[in-house]
């Protein structure tokens, strides 16, 4: 049974809209995280959270907002998409070790 | 900000062999990690080795880090096609250990 689910798993988005996209883990773990992975850039970290209520900014917050309403649940919230957040998007719980669990990562096209 | 990096873009190997990716990093560091990601998954941890240690084992995975050239390698014996993958090093440095940075990692191809 899968431990960190994301979803949608594919979205496609205008520019200029809305676009939440979704994290659900089951580890209960504090730590959670949102990616975006692109060729040529590999995993760049976007925000993160050490427990519900709260969210960090990572390497690459800019155009982006997290919310953690729960021990549970991490989003990751495009307010205004552009084409340039076109990218595949992952989530991760971390455990106290530094070990990350993946989602399956959700693809998103913003047209 | 690139703090960690693997050697090679792609290799192949034919299965049966042991293959070698490298790493290296530029800061100081608490931890590093070996991932492994498959074609439309998220990555997988193989191995989590601490700045304190010299050799980590998993199976047919052994991760070796060296601190003063800052620099790891994860050696994979007997390959399966089932190892294609592309492999990626993280590395947490003091300042966060609990985050992680990513390189963009080797793309190794297992040839039956």
């Amino acid at each position: 049974e899968a431990a960190v689910t994301q979803s949608p798993r594919n979205k496609v988005a205008v520019t200029g809209g809305k676009v939440t996209l979704s994290c659900n883990q089951t580890n209960n773990h504090n730590n959670m995280y949102w990616y975006r992975q692109d060729t040529g850039h590999g995993l760049r970290l976007i925000h993160y959270s050490y427990g519900a209520g709260s969210t960090e900014k990572g390497d690459i917050p800019d155009g982006y907002k997290a919310s953690r309403p729960s021990q549970e649940n991490f989003s990751l919230i495009l307010e205004l998409a552009t084409p340039s957040q076109t990218s595949v998007y992952f989530c991760a719980s971390g455990d106290p070790g530094g070990e990350q669990y993946f989602g399956p990562g959700t693809r998103l096209t913003v047209l | 900000s690139q703090l960690a990096e693997e050697n090679l873009w792609a290799l192949s190997v034919h299965e049966g062999e042991s293959v070698t990716v490298n790493c290296s990093y530029k800061t100081s560091i608490t931890a590093l990690q070996w991932y492994r990601q498959k074609s439309g998954e998220g990555p997988a941890q193989l191995i989590l080795i601490r700045s304190n240690e010299r050799e980590k084992r998993n199976g047919r995975l052994r991760a070796t880090l060296d601190t003063s050239s800052q620099s790891s390698s994860l050696s994979i014996t007997a390959t399966r096609c089932e190892d294609t993958a592309v492999y990626f090093c993280a590395t947490g440095s003091n300042t966060g250990y609990q985050n992680f940075y990513f390189g963009k990692g080797t793309s190794l191809t297992v040839i039956p």
